[in-house]
């Protein structure tokens, strides 16, 4: 089953524009990444916020974190053509967390 | 410093044969993680090697299997292999737990026809 969920499923907007997507999970974590996936490619790891911290920034990218909610928020600004690609969350699981579990993830795109 | 690096690339294969799928870590990344990722069920994890023992296992049937050799290496192996099998496999390394965020490769596309 899946730990995450994110919400949207899908988002398009213009070139410019500020991009936010949602990710909940269901069970106690240690920490939460953000991955970006081009078209049917690898992943890459975005940013990781731990659990102790409440927001984190990386270049462009604006990730917060709120457990009480169990949620987190990926913020993406000044939105280019190549920030177009799908966007999952992940949790680390199992004992040692040696287990990622992702979100179904969102797609983004942007319109030029 | 090289990424992590997956062969074949492409795979076609048919209901009933076996595959193996190859995996190459980050040089000095002793942590090796599976994934399935299909359009139905998303991005779902297989298993995780670590110094050549699995340390962990996802909810896949025994057709699935895997192992790491002493250079980190890895391998998956799925046998009697079912249409439903097609999917993209993706093989992610870290230094030492998989909780620090992981490095993917590019992914083997395998189709089973």
């Amino acid at each position: 089953s899946q730990q995450g969920e994110e919400d949207p499923q899908a988002l398009s907007i213009q070139e410019g524009e500020n991009a936010t997507m949602n990710c909940s999970y269901k069970t106690s974590i240690n920490n939460l990444q953000w991955y970006r996936q081009n078209s049917g490619r690898g992943l890459v790891h975005l940013i990781l916020i731990r659990s102790n911290e409440r927001e984190k920034h990386s270049g462009r990218l604006r990730v917060t974190l709120d457990t009480s909610k169990k949620s987190s928020s990926l913020l993406i600004t000044a939105s280019r053509a190549a920030d177009t690609a799908s966007y999952f969350c992940a949790t680390p699981l199992g004992g040692g967390a040696q287990k990622l579990v992702f979100g179904q993830g969102t797609r983004l795109t942007i319109n030029p | 410093k090289a990424g992590v690096t997956q062969t074949p690339r492409y795979l076609i294969k048919t209901r009933g044969q076996q595959v193996t799928l190859s995996c190459s870590p980050i040089s000095g990344h002793r942590s090796v993680s599976w994934y399935q990722q299909t359009p139905g069920q998303g991005l779902q994890f297989l298993f995780e090697y670590f110094s050549e023992t699995q340390r962990n296992k996802g909810n896949f049937p025994g057709r699935f299997s895997g192992r790491q050799f002493s250079n980190s290496r890895s391998e998956m192996n799925v046998s009697t292999l079912e249409l439903g099998d097609s999917a993209l496999y993706l093989c992610a390394s870290s230094f030492v737990a998989i909780g620090v965020g992981q490095y993917f490769g590019p992914g083997t596309r395998l189709t089973v026809t």
